[in-house]
């Protein structure tokens, strides 16, 4: 199993602002995953992080707005730039292991 | 491409009842599909997960059932408690390593 943390919990934040999220994770893994699950939605995913490459952004998605970085095999940043209240959601990341999938207990952002 | 729905999207039911959430999915090609719950404001935990291969998978009083051709999968909750409120999500996994979740049905579970 996998056990996973991310810093802020929560977090009010500005328009126009930029928040980095921090996850990780209690072992090594080669993809990390971030995900995004707006009021009432289900979960998107937003991209996948690599360590060592680029990350793979989802239809929808960019880098210029959501940067992600992958610095080990253990942690990855998602930041949200220049935010708008559309922004306002719960962050997830994400790793599989074995075939399952574990998810971090999320960051809940809302944007005034 | 492939679409996940589950039904119904809420549900309330007395304390001690069995239940049924349902999942479909468009596209049959999956490898797995797992089962999760969610807290409110919290993150995912798996509760089951069914290979491609299989019928169904038990833990406790959860039993999940899948019919990969005809696209359907079903969480059966027995005995429920008020401590099995909360959002069940289902996802399937087609490869690409990307999971397509569901819309979620929210369960209360009424003492």
């Amino acid at each position: 199993s996998a056990v996973i943390s991310q810093k802020p919990s929560r977090d009010i934040c500005q328009r126009g602002t930029s928040l980095t999220i921090q996850c990780q994770v209690d072992s090594q893994v080669t993809m990390m995953f971030w995900y995004r699950q707006q009021p009432g939605q289900s979960l998107t995913l937003i991209a996948t992080a690599n360590q060592g490459s680029e990350a793979t952004y989802e239809s929808g998605f960019v880098i210029d707005k959501f940067p992600i970085s992958r610095p080990n095999l253990t942690f990855s940043t998602l930041t949200v730039s220049n935010m708008s209240p559309e922004d306002s959601s719960i962050y997830l990341c994400s790793v599989g292991y074995g075939e399952t999938q574990y998810f971090g207990p999320g960051t809940r952002l809302l944007v005034l | 491409k492939q679409e996940v729905t589950q039904i119904p999207a809420a549900l309330s039911v007395p304390e001690g009842e069995n239940l049924v959430l349902n999942c479909s999915f468009t596209d049959s090609a999956i490898y797995n599909l797992q089962w999760f719950r969610q807290d409110p404001g919290k993150g995912l935990t798996s509760l089951l997960l069914i290979q491609s291969s299989q019928r169904e998978q038990t833990s406790g009083r959860l039993n999940a059932s899948l019919d990969k051709s005809s696209g359907r999968s079903t969480l059966y909750i027995a005995a429920s408690q008020p401590g099995d409120s909360a959002t069940y999500l289902c996802a399937v996994y087609s490869g690409t390593y990307k999971y397509i979740f569901g819309t979620g049905t929210r369960l209360k579970v009424l003492a």
